[in-house]
């Protein structure tokens, strides 16, 4: 079946440093891929996402590449801020029925930025 | 963009309780809703799916009489915890897609904090 291999964390890093969390992903056929991102305490918000082979996602200065040939979506960040601090999850979705997609996610990494 | 809100965001009550959870999609009609679970520093684990007007489908080792679920409408799934005890307390997260958007195939509500005394 599906499923979603991410670096464990957790990943503290300074203020102003790069991120890359590492995503890999096994899936039949053409996956979407996403990722979300869990500040605390709250629910699930989507961060960027990528339909198909070379897309690359972006927002908020996080980008993501679809790479179909290592089947992964690293996450990264090229100057991280301590608003960043949260739990982040890759993701993959597969056809579900009756019209609706059901995620497969990875374990999350939680992401720490100090000053 | 796509707003779903979950309510409570919190409960505290006694065991034995049964505790109702609601979760709406406020500006689309959500054909498919999830619920999720999430432990402390763990993922998010499904729990079911439930399409409007017909049965949720639970997944393994979810107990359907424990956990019941109710998509009355195309913008309100409800989760009912059944009598309640400490073992049930977690995270819950519920989620709302529609037919017509796969491009992000689900929206998350901010969860509820269920804690069992």
């Amino acid at each position: 079946g599906d499923s979603v291999t991410q670096m464990e964390g957790p990943v503290t890093l300074s203020e102003e440093a790069f991120l890359t969390i590492n995503c890999t992903y096994t899936a039949t056929g053409y996956p979407s891929l996403f990722w979300y991102v869990q500040y605390p305490g709250e629910g699930l918000q989507l961060l960027l996402k990528a339909t198909k082979a070379d897309d690359k996602g972006s927002n908020k200065g996080f980008e993501a590449t679809y790479r179909k040939e290592t089947t992964s979506f690293h996450l990264e960040k090229g100057s991280v801020q301590v608003s960043d601090s949260a739990v982040y999850f890759c993701a993959l979705t597969r056809y579900s029925g009756a019209g609706s997609y059901q995620l497969t996610f990875g374990k999350g990494t939680k992401l720490s930025v100090i000053p | 963009g796509a707003v779903v809100s979950q309510h409570p965001s919190w409960v505290i009550c006694k065991s034995g309780t049964s505790v109702k959870i609601e979760c709406r999609s406020l500006d689309f009609q959500a054909t498919t809703m999830f619920w999720y679970r999430q432990f402390p520093k763990q993922s998010l684990m499904l729990m079911a799916t439930s399409n409007e007007g017909s049965k949720a489908t639970y997944e393994q080792g979810v107990e359907k009489d424990k956990f019941l679920i109710n998509h009355a409408s195309l913008t309100l799934s409800t989760l009912t915890v059944t009598s309640a005890h400490p073992e049930d307390s977690s995270f819950y997260i519920c989620s709302a897609a529609s037919r017509r958007n796969s491009n992000q195939p689900q929206h998350f509500g901010d969860g509820t904090r269920l804690s069992i005394l």
